[in-house]
């Protein structure tokens, strides 16, 4: 079964830093990989995914990710934050197939101080 | 351009009454899925379906009832309901042909249970 650890639970920056949020997979094959972001009181918007080919992936909102296989990461980093990107940040890893099904992590909460 | 509809939005059961969260997607996507989410816990999935006719447990899913007569429509039935059952609760769609994986949301149903 494949699973997904974030390590950050929070995370503070100042607008206008640079981010990295962390996000390591567990799973046999090759992944999908996703990133979710939510705002407060919102759903879940996809940022970016990861199927195959170029591991690095470009998103909405000037956000990318690295696939590492050696490393089972997919680290999110934008190089300058706004303010409007504080949220919470959900990585998710996926299975090919019909009966796919998404395994989410437990989130990283970015706060991002003026 | 709805894509993924949940209702209602706000929910507050007493222990034991029975409701259900409505969702449905003009998308014509296949897949339909289920999704608690508790602090620290990320999203869990409750049911989910491939088809009009076709479901499946997920993780968590003591407690839930579900059905799928049409591709549009995709209930969740709580029986009797218990405080544990107190959550945001998200739809998620997605296709099963092509490049799978990518799931669309609702905004969420938050349910209280006293």
């Amino acid at each position: 079964a494949q699973s997904v650890t974030q390590p950050d639970i929070h995370i503070t920056v100042s607008e206008g830093a640079s981010l990295e949020l962390r996000c390591n997979y567990s799973y046999g094959a090759t992944p999908y990989l996703f990133w979710y972001v939510q705002s407060p009181g919102q759903g879940l918007q996809l940022l970016l995914k990861y199927f195959s080919g170029d591991t690095l992936v470009q998103g909405i909102k000037g956000f990318e990710a690295e696939f590492k296989r050696s490393q089972s990461s997919f680290n999110l980093r934008k190089p300058s934050v706004h303010w409007s990107d504080a949220a919470e940040y959900f990585c998710a890893v996926g299975t090919t197939g019909t009966a796919s099904k998404l395994t989410f992590g437990t989130g990283t909460r970015l706060q991002v101080t003026l | 351009n709805a894509g993924v509809t949940q209702t209602p939005k706000f929910q507050v059961l007493k222990t034991g009454q029975s409701m259900t969260l409505q969702c449905a997607q003009d998308m014509n996507h296949e897949y339909m899925s289920w999704y608690r989410q508790d602090p620290g816990m990320g999203l869990r999935l409750i049911h989910y379906s491939v088809g009009a006719g076709i479901t499946d447990q997920g993780e968590v899913p003591n407690g839930y009832n579900v059905s799928r007569s049409t591709t549009e429509d995709f209930p969740l039935r709580l029986l009797s309901a218990a405080p544990s059952q107190t959550s945001v609760y998200f739809c998620a769609s997605r296709r099963t042909s092509g490049r799978t994986g990518e799931l669309f949301f609702g905004e969420g149903s938050r349910l209280t249970v006293l």
